[in-house]
């Protein structure tokens, strides 16, 4: 199985910060790296895919960026809305693969 | 717009099977270039992907999970659905049901709201 690791698992920011998640595959996954936000309660929701293409409705200031092995999920300018947690996940092959999670914090 | 939903008992014994049901709506589940997908997540964990359906019935499973998991499709009723056996207390998760694409890369979306389900004697 391809391991997804995720750092940090928990950060501390205040509205208006740039936020950067990292997220690292035990061996080369191209770019097929997909970003999930999670909030309390609800299902994850796909914000980014392919590594960098963005899903329909998620605001600019999210972006991804990657291939190989490390990738990078940036939020610009945090919202209060973008407290959450964030997952990455491994599509290039079976078993499919996330990362333990990075919950976002409120300073 | 395709939209997912899960349907199942909230309460299992252990040792005994759960079994949840996910309708699509939106779309067909027969649509050639989706796969519909199991996703679990314990609470307060991450989340591990069980396995996935094609509708010609055609399935991948988790090693993790292969022994004990039957996923299964009725296109007649657009839904499909979830068998796992012998359970404990360990697979007291939300399970939630997701679209992915046959092509390459793909991704799940949707995802169903998720139903929780409490393996408890």
């Amino acid at each position: 199985d391809i391991q997804m690791t995720q750092s940090p698992s928990s950060l501390s920011a205040s509205v208006g910060d740039r936020v950067t998640i990292t997220c690292r595959a035990s061996q080369s996954i191209n770019i097929y790296l997909n970003w999930y936000q999670q909030k309390p309660g609800k299902a994850p929701k796909l914000l980014i895919y392919a590594a960098s293409s963005f899903q329909s409705g998620v605001p600019s200031r999210f972006s991804g960026s990657g291939s190989g092995t490390d990738f990078t999920l940036t939020i610009s300018s945090l919202q209060p809305e973008d407290f959450a947690t964030y997952y990455c996940q491994q599509s290039y092959s079976t078993p499919y693969t996330f990362g333990q999670g990075t919950k976002l914090e409120i300073k | 717009q395709v939209q997912l939903q899960e349907s199942g008992p909230g309460l299992v014994k252990p040792s005994q099977t759960l079994s949840i049901t996910c309708t699509v709506s939106g779309g067909s589940i027969s649509n050639s270039e989706y796969y519909w997908s199991w996703i679990r997540q314990p609470p307060g964990k991450g989340l591990e992907w069980i396995g996935y359906i094609y509708y010609s019935g055609d399935t991948y499973y988790n090693p993790s999970l292969k022994s004990r998991v039957t996923i299964s499709v009725d296109t007649s009723k657009n839904q499909f659905s979830l068998k796992l056996n012998s359970v404990t207390a360990a697979d007291t998760a939300v399970y939630y049901c997701a679209k992915g694409f046959t092509s390459s890369p793909d991704w799940f979306d949707p995802w169903g709201q998720g139903t929780l389900v409490t393996v408890s004697s």
